[in-house]
């Protein structure tokens, strides 16, 4: 069964840093594209960040460039998101999701049960 | 960026009636479209991949259809289960962008 587990959420300072991960189980974790995508509290989704199966490939929305940074440790099936200088905007439950296929194109087929990130003072 | 419109944005039918969801691209996205369901308190799950593909394990009741720039989700026989919202999303681009969302709630 496919599991991804995300921690490391919570209370944090404007400008301040956070870390997420996403422990990931019942599948060959190296195989796949992984991404991260929020949610702001009683909003819609939005696409934050993406990784290739590798780590060679990094993609983000330009509103997290430059401040997020995606990455994974394949031996410890592990994707994490370090997260910088956060703003109150960033405040969401941030999921992990895997991607279907190796295609560009693809969706996510499997999601985490999401970390809550409140960026407040 | 690519602009997902989603229709209605909230929705309530009885048991058993057939309900249709919309999701109009701001351009072509070549059936890259996937619908979610996320029910209260849960994270998304799959219904839809490429427009019309059935994720596994999701009931037959569902469908999707569509082309170009429009496309739709189809609730057939309303089950209480069904009470969700619902999301498309694109994958044709980056960045990946989402409808912003249809509430769907039982008469």
């Amino acid at each position: 069964e496919v599991q991804l587990v995300e921690s490391g959420g919570g209370l944090v300072q404007p400008g301040r840093s956070m870390k997420l991960s996403c422990a990931a189980s019942g599948f060959t974790f190296n195989n796949y594209d992984m991404a991260w995508v929020c949610q702001a509290p009683k909003k819609g989704l939005e696409w934050v960040a993406t990784i290739s199966y590798d780590g060679s490939s990094t993609y983000y929305r330009d509103s997290v460039k430059g401040r997020f940074t995606i990455s994974r440790d394949n031996a410890k099936s592990t994707l994490y998101l370090q997260m910088d200088s956060l703003r109150s905007e960033d405040t969401a439950t941030y999921y992990c999701a895997r991607r279907a296929t190796g295609f560009i194109t693809t969706e996510f087929d499997y999601w985490g049960q999401g970390v809550m990130v409140t960026v407040s003072s | 960026d690519i602009q997902m419109t989603q229709s209605p944005a909230s929705l309530s039918a009885s048991l058993g009636e057939t309900v249709t969801i919309e999701c109009r691209a701001s351009e072509d996205i070549y059936s890259n479209l996937a619908w979610y369901q996320q029910k209260p308190g849960n994270s998304p799950q799959l219904l839809i991949y490429d427009a019309n593909s059935l994720a596994d394990g999701v009931p037959s009741r569902f469908s999707g259809s569509g082309s170009g720039t429009q496309y739709s989700l189809k609730i057939n026989s309303l089950q209480s289960e069904d009470v969700a919202s619902y999301f498309c999303q694109q994958y044709n681009n980056y960045p990946f962008t989402f409808g912003s969302g249809t509430k769907l709630e039982i008469k």
